[in-house]
């Protein structure tokens, strides 16, 4: 069965509003990653957090981790049309090992 | 600049035949994963490779082999492709300190 599940699996939204996406996973990990990938093209990553990290931020990303609840968000503050991708959340088991991707949200950001 | 390339990038071939996929990466990464993407499943895990002569079975690998002879190259074989393996295949490589993976352009395989 697959660690990561994103939540929702598609979101419109128009430029300039913040975007949410959430995944969920099951056993306990190193490390969590989320990943973009544009149509047609691999997936590029975005920003890792360790199970010891509760936030991160990147430019207009900001990831949270909740290792009680086996949940991490991704927001995109301030989205972009040039946003619109799909966006995937990888989990790392403790030893580096299990490296599984969730099914991905589809994001699109309307101008 | 290192890089991580595919080839080829698109490919028709015929059940039943044998099909190899090239993934080479100039990162100089021990770790190397072939994934396949399908719609409603995000990517599987078919093999991945720690270091050379390393090689493990992922969450999809019946059908599949690869082999790891140097740092550069994971080569992904279909023994005998089945139109169930029709897929786009991705090929992606990581240093084992930092886990983030750095992924290929990926390959558009059609078996008829």
């Amino acid at each position: 069965s697959q660690q990561g599940e994103e939540d929702p699996q598609a979101l419109s939204i128009q430029e300039g509003e913040n975007a949410t996406m959430n995944c969920s996973y099951k056993t306990s990990i190193n490390n969590l990653q989320w990943y973009r990938q544009n149509s047609g093209r691999g997936l590029v990553h975005l920003i890792l957090i360790r199970s010891n990290e509760r936030e991160k931020h990147s430019g207009r990303l900001r990831v949270t981790l909740d290792t009680s609840k086996k949940s991490s968000s991704l927001l995109i503050t301030a989205s972009r049309a040039a946003d619109t991708a799909s966006y995937f959340c990888a989990t790392v088991g403790n030893y580096g090992q299990n490296f599984v991707f969730g099914p991905g949200t589809r994001l699109s950001v309307l101008p | 600049d290192a890089e991580i390339t595919q080839s080829p990038r698109h490919k028709i071939t015929e059940t039943g035949r044998q099909v190899t996929l090239a993934c080479h990466q100039t990162w100089n990464h021990n770790n190397m994963f072939w994934y396949r993407q399908d719609l409603g499943h995000g990517l599987r895990l078919i093999h991945y490779s720690y270091g050379v002569h390393d090689t493990n079975k992922g969450e999809v690998s019946d059908g599949y082999s690869v082999s790891r002879s140097n740092t550069e190259d994971l080569p992904l074989t279909l023994e005998s492709a089945a139109s169930s393996q029709t897929s786009v295949y991705f090929c992606a490589s990581s240093d084992r300190r930092t886990y983030e993976q750095f992924f290929g352009p990926g390959t558009r395989l059609t078996v008829l």
